[in-house]
């Protein structure tokens, strides 16, 4: 499978506990996306990597989250001190050009 | 925020109908527009998009249209087909945000045979 691929699927976790998902792109694609996706609701965009830089960030992200791509290639998203409001599938996407976004399948949190 | 808005939040069609599914947004900033199709369980899958100096675009069995003066934004599916059923949102990136996309609530489109 040559698609985006996000690990582990599902998560649960209690609040307060530390989380972290990766997410790994199609491998040509310099840019990736992270999103947040609660029921019933689009997409909202929570940061934006080209290459190893990030270079966008919600202005409505959390400190508690942060993001990384070390080396251009998989990348990271850890949430800390997770609390019951996180609960949402956290989507990752990736590009070759800004436009046409390939999504992996996600990671659904759940904070208890 | 951004108000990426649909009409309609269920549509449902006859197999071999066409279906139209439309979206309303609220910046003429926005410069670029993207329909996305979710199966449940799955990401958002890329349909088509459009630029904004465009008013219309052709895809296979898809067709969006753009109209700047009201801000609304249509999908057409032609032959709807029961693997059209999925929620589909439509997205909107504006001309000065780089690279952030929004989305809006979704449409759920069930085809029944």
């Amino acid at each position: 499978d040559t698609g985006v691929s996000q690990n582990p699927r599902h998560k649960i976790t209690k609040r307060g506990q530390n989380v972290t998902f990766r997410c790994d792109p199609i491998s040509e694609h310099n840019r990736l996306y992270w999103y947040r996706q609660t029921l019933g609701q689009g997409p909202e965009f929570l940061t934006y990597f080209q290459n190893e830089a990030q270079l966008e960030k919600s202005r409505l992200l959390s400190d508690r989250f942060s993001a990384e791509r070390p080396k251009g290639s998989f990348s990271t998203l850890e949430i800390q001190r997770t609390e019951q409001g996180d609960s949402a599938m956290y989507l990752c996407a990736s590009s070759l050009v800004f436009a046409e976004q390939y999504f992996g399948p996600g990671t659904r949190l759940t904070v208890t | 925020g951004e108000s990426v808005g649909l009409h309609l939040p269920t549509l449902s069609v006859q197999e071999g109908d066409n279906s139209i599914i439309n979206c309303a947004y609220s910046n003429s900033a926005s410069d670029y527009f993207i329909w996305y199709k979710q199966e449940s369980g799955k990401g958002p899958q890329f349909i088509i998009d459009i630029r904004s100096n465009m008013d219309k675009r052709q895809g296979q069995r898809v067709t969006v249209l753009l109209n700047k003066t009201v801000k609304h934004l249509s999908l057409q599916i032609a032959a709807t087909q029961p693997g059209d059923s999925a929620v589909y949102f439509c997205a909107e990136k504006l001309g000065d945000t780089g690279n952030q996309f929004y989305f809006g609530t979704g449409t759920s489109l069930t085809v029944i045979p």
